[in-house]
């Protein structure tokens, strides 16, 4: 299995100020068809998981752009860049090149 | 907009089966994977496996000896059997659609608590 990796787990954050998360993988999972299916994905109380990136870098639908995903390879990263109330939450990274889907630990975004 | 609802027992014993449903409305999930995925309380995310619209599955190897998936299409639901339960089965089970080719779960269910107790 691919093995994802997130860092920091804990990330205190002034509101207004950006954040950045890293997630690093074991191995490249670039899939057959040439695309890197890496995505990032918010989890708040009481809510469904939210999709917010898709393909390392694609924004979803209804996303705020001070929401970005960059990457290549093994790293990639997921840069908010001015932190707001709301997206206090869990964010996870997760790749579906390969079976079985794999994701990483959770960073927590708090408000210092 | 498509929304996905999960439902379940709550409560289901140590050695009998889980059995839980996603129920899929306001929009068609045909041609569609539907992935369960679970949360055990304070760990991560788990990707259990994705059944198709027409009824392919795919596992993950770390559970794929105790659960099967099902789909109804006349009723846009889902269902997840996990059988011989323990402790380490209670989790928040999620269900979420994946576009065919897509490499992403856009639409999450709310998720649904089942606990192993006797």
């Amino acid at each position: 299995d691919i093995v994802m990796t997130q860092t920091p787990l804990s990330s205190p954050v002034t509101l207004g100020q950006p954040a950045s998360i890293s997630c690093k993988s074991s191995q490249s999972f670039v899939h057959s068809d040439g695309n890197t299916y890496l995505s990032w994905l918010q989890l708040r109380p009481g809510q469904p998981p939210r999709l917010l990136i898709y393909r390392i870098s694609n924004r979803f639908s209804g996303v705020p752009d001070r929401f970005s995903g960059s990457g290549a390879g093994t790293d990639f990263t997921l840069k908010i860049s001015r932190v707001e109330a709301e997206d206090v939450g869990v964010y996870y990274c997760m790749q579906a090149s390969q079976f079985p889907y794999t994701f990483g630990q959770g960073t927590k975004l708090e408000i210092k | 907009q498509v929304q996905l609802q999960e439902s379940g027992p709550g409560l289901v014993k140590p050695s009998e089966t889980l059995s839980l449903t996603c129920t899929v409305s306001g929009g068609s999930i045909s041609g569609h994977y539907l992935s369960w995925i679970r949360q055990v309380p304070g760990a991560g995310l788990e990707w259990i496996g994705y059944i198709h619209y027409s009824g392919g599955t795919n596992y993950n190897p770390s559970l794929k000896s105790r659960v099967t998936f099902s789909v109804d299409t006349s009723k846009n639901e889902f269902t997840l059997e996990l059988r011989s339960v323990t402790a380490a089965d209670t989790a928040v089970y999620y269900c979420a659609r994946e576009i065919p080719a897509a490499g992403h779960l856009d639409s999450w269910g709310q998720g649904t608590l089942a606990t192993v107790s006797s």
